[in-house]
């Protein structure tokens, strides 16, 4: 069982908005994480500290937080988007929590 | 640019010790902590546990706590990463990443490419 849950699957069609949703009731007290990994590939970090951008990484993808659920939006969803997304935040011993994943499919 | 390598594949019996490395550059490596999180084979991520890279200082994962041991070689910009009396369900494939431990959280970016490690008999 993981601590922060993500639904499993989400589908969307290319130039769509796709959201993919986290919550735990740890969120209101830390920050999210978020990762995407394509199949074969090592995570790369999409969003950190709710809602920030590392550099290089597109606009099309945001995050957002309200009380205990978090979303990761992808907007004008591209067919190169597809892959397993993961939230990831900390529990309040502080210990690092993962959401299970959710795979994302580019219809 | 910030770049972690890590060492090549491993195959252990159960019981054994397993050491894997990861050599970062292109940022100063005492600058940020170095964190260890692994994937079981199509399954999702596990933290297991972190050092900064200044002090030596580590944090490990409650339940692998007394099997894991990260050390780091700060001549060479490598961190290692240990596990003792290995298991089948230790199978998985073990990332390390530069984490910032900021602001008190652990996150990652970026990861290295991964190292499997395969316990069977």
């Amino acid at each position: 069982s993981y601590d922060l849950t993500q639904p499993p699957s989400v589908s969307v069609s290319p130039g769509q908005t796709a959201t993919i949703l986290c919550s735990g009731d740890v969120l209101p007290k830390q920050y999210v994480f978020w990762y995407q990994q394509k199949a074969g590939q090592a995570p790369i970090l999409l969003i950190y500290k709710d809602d920030e951008r590392p550099s290089g990484i597109p606009e099309r993808f945001s995050g957002s937080t309200s009380g205990t659920t978090v979303a990761l939006t992808i907007s004008g969803v591209q067919a190169e988007d597809e892959a397993d997304y993961y939230c990831q935040s900390a529990d309040t011993s502080g210990n690092v929590v993962f959401g299970g994943g959710t795979q994302l499919t580019v219809l | 640019q910030v770049q972690l390598v890590q060492s090549g594949a491993e195959v252990r019996k159960p019981g054994a010790s397993v050491k894997v490395s990861c050599q970062a550059s292109g940022y100063t490596f005492t600058s940020q902590g170095i964190s260890w999180v692994r994937q079981a084979p199509g399954e999702g991520f596990e933290w297991v546990g972190w050092i900064s890279t200044a002090s030596g200082r580590t944090d490990y994962a409650p339940h692998l706590q007394g099997r894991v041991i990260l050390t780091t070689d700060t001549s060479t910009n490598t961190v290692y990463l240990e596990l003792q009396s290995l298991r089948s369900d230790d199978t998985a494939v073990y990332y390390c990443a530069r984490d910032p431990f900021d602001p008190g959280i652990n996150w990652f970016d970026p990861w290295g490419q991964g190292t499997l490690v395969t316990v069977s008999s």
